[in-house]
């Protein structure tokens, strides 16, 4: 069964810093892989997304996300945090064996301090 | 381009009653699903529709349903609301059926439904 793990409900950075969002996953075939993130009171907006080929990939607002196959690892960073990155950020998953369904991770929420 | 449009955004409706959700996709996108988030349980996929076909369903009880028109427009229901039916309930398009995507979903701003 597929399944993601965010395992920090919050995150704490401070601005300028370096920040890391942690996800793992377990699906059964090749995974796509998918990072969102939600700001108050609004839908959720797509940052990246992994689904074949290198393994770091860049996307939205200057993130990026390390896949590691062997870690079953996608963890979201970013070299220097904003206040402006203060969200709910969400790992999704995904099988490619013909599965249907998005897995979403319980979210992390970031916290970038002045 | 439009993006998805949700409404109504709020609403508030007591135990018993019945609630319809509006899903307006983005043009050219004839796959919607729908998602319950609550801070207990985050996102929970409720249902797929695709060409006016329910495709898929997640675990939620016969109360909640949904539909899809012509012009790929959709709308749930949930009827003989219950407290624990108060979430965000958020909607999102894509291209192409969730089996076959490899792109990314696109939500709206989500409807936040409280039940009294």
């Amino acid at each position: 069964a597929q399944s993601v793990a965010q395992p920090e409900d919050q995150v704490n950075v401070a601005e300028g810093n370096p920040l890391t969002v942690k996800c793992t996953y377990s699906v059964s075939g090749n995974p796509y892989l998918f990072w969102y993130v939600q700001y108050p009171n609004r839908g959720l907006q797509f940052l990246l997304k992994y689904i074949t080929g290198d393994n770091l990939v860049k996307g939205s607002y200057g993130f990026e996300a390390e896949f590691n196959k062997s870690q079953t690892s996608f963890h979201l960073k970013k070299p220097s945090a904003l206040v402006s990155d203060s969200a709910l950020y969400f790992c999704a998953v995904r099988d490619n064996t013909g599965g249907f369904k998005t897995i979403f991770g319980a979210g992390t929420r970031l916290f970038v301090k002045a | 381009k439009a993006g998805v449009t949700q409404t109504p955004r709020y609403l508030i409706k007591t135990r018993g009653q019945q609630v319809t959700l509006s899903c307006s996709p983005i043009s050219g996108h004839r796959s919607v699903s729908w998602y319950q988030q609550t801070p207990g349980q985050g996102l929970q996929f409720l249902f797929e529709y695709f060409s006016e076909t329910q495709r898929n369903k997640g675990n939620f009880p016969g109360r909640f349903s949904g539909r899809q028109f012509s012009n790929s427009r959709s709308e749930m229901n949930v009827s003989t609301l219950e407290l624990g039916d108060s979430a965000l309930y958020l909607c999102a398009s894509s291209l192409a059926p969730l089996a076959v995507n490899t792109g990314e979903l696109f939500f709206g701003e989500g409807s936040r439904l409280t039940v009294l």
